[in-house]
């Protein structure tokens, strides 16, 4: 059973942020929180993870609470190119081969 | 750069033929994950291989899934006298040992009548 709880859908304007929760209350101690996406007609593409500090890369920032239970991933500004299910994941670093995927939120920028 | 191909990217398959789905991992990536995708749901996990051993099946749905990846490179997922049930998209995964991460291919849809 997936580790994580995600609303099923989300939308947001272009060129604003969106802002993708993601609670994970059951979380570990040595459990990283991961993000992908799909895109229609492609496999998930990797977008960030991070431990319990917060994550910045090129693609987006992940916010993690300071208790862990919850998290967020913000595209800053949305395209329409990010249109796509987002899946949170939880997992060990040393386990990730047997990602645990469950529902993600389906994305929609709009125009 | 090159990233998982899989092949064929469709298949459509009468029930009860066998099928043969092929997986290119990223040169030099040690593992390799199957997974499989019902329409509206997240990919859940098959079987995972470590070069050519393949230390978890746990996810094989049946008796009728059987992957092999004899030269710890190419990896063949075969699925006997296919069901209508099988009919979903099957992504292939890679990475490099203990990488945190596998890139994914683009997946074949296969589609049992």
């Amino acid at each position: 059973d997936a580790k994580t709880t995600q609303p099923p859908s989300m939308d947001c304007a272009e060129g604003r942020a969106a802002n993708l929760p993601c609670n994970h209350s059951t979380i570990s101690g040595n459990e990283y929180v991961y993000w992908y996406r799909q895109i229609h007609s492609q496999g998930p593409q990797y977008i960030i993870h991070g431990l319990k500090n917060n994550e910045t890369n090129e693609m987006a920032s992940l916010i993690i609470t300071e208790d862990r239970k919850s998290s967020t991933l913000i595209l800053p500004h949305a395209t329409l190119r990010d249109t796509a299910v987002y899946y949170c994941i939880v997992d060990r670093m040393d386990s990730s081969y047997k990602l645990i995927f469950g529902s993600g939120t389906r994305l929609l920028v709009r125009p | 750069g090159a990233g998982v191909s899989q092949s064929p990217r469709y298949k459509v398959a009468k029930r009860g033929q066998d099928v043969a789905l092929r997986c290119d991992p990223i040169s030099g990536h040690v593992s390799l994950f199957w997974y499989q995708q019902a329409l509206g749901q997240g990919p859940e996990f098959l079987t995972y291989f470590q070069n050519e051993a393949q230390l978890d099946k746990s996810g094989l749905p049946s008796d009728r899934f059987f992957a092999e990846r004899p030269e710890g490179s190419v990896s063949t997922l075969k699925i006997q006298r296919t069901q209508q049930e099988d009919s979903a998209v099957y992504l292939c995964a890679s990475s490099l040992n203990r990488q945190p991460h596998p890139f994914f291919g683009p997946g074949t849809r296969l589609t049992v009548l």
